[in-house]
């Protein structure tokens, strides 16, 4: 069957320490993955988009890496603040996929203790 | 510049009575898409438009949902009759046009919807 998963429902870490979170996907061939952050009562906002024969991209304190050989992509958050505390939502498109076809990871929560 | 609006955040009804969500996309935005999100399936897709025809509505889970989008700029999913069940948080997100999602996807804030 085809899921697509994040690693753990919750996320601690320390300020400073680089945050990573992982999602992994099962019998998809994505042709984009996004990363969405949410907080809570808003809607999620795009954050980074990487397409599937990049390997890395990055945004100011934001990386994404796509490996699909693993099936995985990693989001990186460096010297990391307790702004970043939010959930975050990984979703992909699969090749041949309409634009409407976002299938959204069930989400990390992140939390960034001073 | 105005984000998706959606309207009203919250909204606690009893079972059975009719269920108006409302959403305004951003302005020059080609698609349109409903969401649901609870703790259980998190976010899924309920129904898309592009340039106002519906595209894709097999995640609207029953007859008893429906979704129009009489013009560009406006919206509307229904739920009648509404059941416990149908409680959740529903989004709204509009995005420009692109090819096999490699456009981002702009999301209100969302309908808190409760039904008793």
């Amino acid at each position: 069957s085809q899921k697509i998963e994040q690693n753990s429902e919750a996320l601690n870490i320390q300020e400073g320490k680089t945050a990573t979170l992982t999602c992994n996907y099962t019998n998809y061939s994505p042709a984009y993955l996004q990363w969405y952050r949410q907080d809570p009562g808003r809607g999620p906002v795009f954050l980074l988009l990487i397409r599937e024969n990049e390997k890395e991209k990055r945004k100011e304190r934001l990386k994404v890496t796509f490996d699909t050989t693993l099936k995985q992509s990693l989001f990186h958050i460096t010297a990391s603040q307790p702004a970043d505390s939010a959930t975050y939502l990984c979703a992909l498109v699969e090749y041949g996929g309409s634009q409407g076809n976002l299938i959204f990871g069930k989400g990390t929560k992140l939390s960034v203790k001073p | 510049d105005a984000g998706v609006i959606q309207s009203p955040r919250h909204e606690v009804t009893e079972m059975g009575q009719e269920v108006t969500l409302r959403c305004k996309p951003i302005s020059g935005h080609d698609y349109l898409f409903w969401y649901r999100q609870t703790m259980m399936r998190g976010l899924e897709l309920l129904i898309y438009f592009n340039n106002n025809v519906p595209i894709d509505d097999s995640g609207m889970p029953e007859d008893r949902f429906s979704a129009k989008m009489p013009n560009a700029s406006f919206s509307t999913l229904k739920i009648q009759p509404s059941e416990p069940r149908d409680s959740a948080v529903y989004f709204c997100a509009s995005s420009l046009r692109g090819r096999s999602g490699n456009q981002p996807q702009h999301f209100g804030d969302g309908t808190r919807l409760s039904i008793l």
